[in-house]
């Protein structure tokens, strides 16, 4: 099994271009969610998903949209990239939404700079 | 927001040293998770503890969860440098949805 798999894993962007982080898995997980990891700050949740077609917001979701048409898949996009979203990204998953019973597995990110 | 806060925020150490990183919040915890993490390598998962007073062992690492489900420590005995990494703790609200929040985490360094 590859797990959860995140591309690209290096980017760098200029101020206002937009882009998609991808993220794929094969366990057949319900649960997806996307973080973003800055020093000092520990891992904040941008958006989760529960199920296909379905998706909602987390902690800082600002600037960015996410969509899930498959179990499989769950991109973030990034309409206009801020200096500020420089940070590395971590999609993760698990078989449903209840941490304590279904652990997180995430994939090994997405390191995202904005001149 | 609930907040979780990790101390010590870097720790290094010598090879069969001791060590306790902590984690502490004000909020109350349904679960708390800890997680270690390798560079270019997202956080894998060491432990869930669910009950306030729980004890949990993994070889070397011993995991406690607070009796008031508000705080959790990570005791690591005679530390290997295979044990260098980012250890996270992640608590789950009881009002937050089962969203998890994750401490800053504690850079371990283990030197041999």
């Amino acid at each position: 099994n590859a797990g959860v798999t995140q591309t690209p894993k290096f980017q760098v962007l200029k101020t206002g271009q937009s882009m998609t982080l991808q993220c794929a898995q094969d366990m057949n997980h319900e649960y997806m969610s996307w973080y973003r990891q800055d020093p000092g700050m520990g891992l904040r949740l941008i958006h989760y998903s529960v199920g296909a077609g379905i998706t909602d917001q987390g902690e800082v979701p600002n600037g960015y949209n996410v969509s899930r048409s498959t179990t499989e898949d769950f991109p973030l996009r990034l309409l206009s990239a801020a200096p500020s979203q420089t940070s590395v990204y971590f999609c993760a998953s698990s078989y449903s939404f209840h941490p304590a019973y279904s652990p997180l597995h995430f994939g090994n990110g997405t390191r995202l700079t904005v001149t | 927001t609930q907040l979780l806060e990790q101390s010590p925020q870097f720790l290094s150490i010598q090879e069969g040293e001791n060590l306790t990183v902590y984690c502490n919040s004000s909020s109350v915890f349904s679960s708390l998770q800890w997680y270690r993490q390798e560079p270019g390598e997202g956080p894998v998962l060491l432990v869930t503890v669910v009950t306030g007073g729980e004890v949990k062992k993994l070889k070397r690492l011993t995991f406690q969860f607070g009796d008031a489900r508000k705080d959790s420590s990570l005791h690591i005995t005679a530390a290997q440098p295979g044990d260098t990494g980012l250890y996270l703790c992640a608590g789950e609200g009881e009002t937050s949805g089962s969203r998890l929040t994750f401490g800053e985490g504690t850079q371990l360094t283990v030197n041999p």
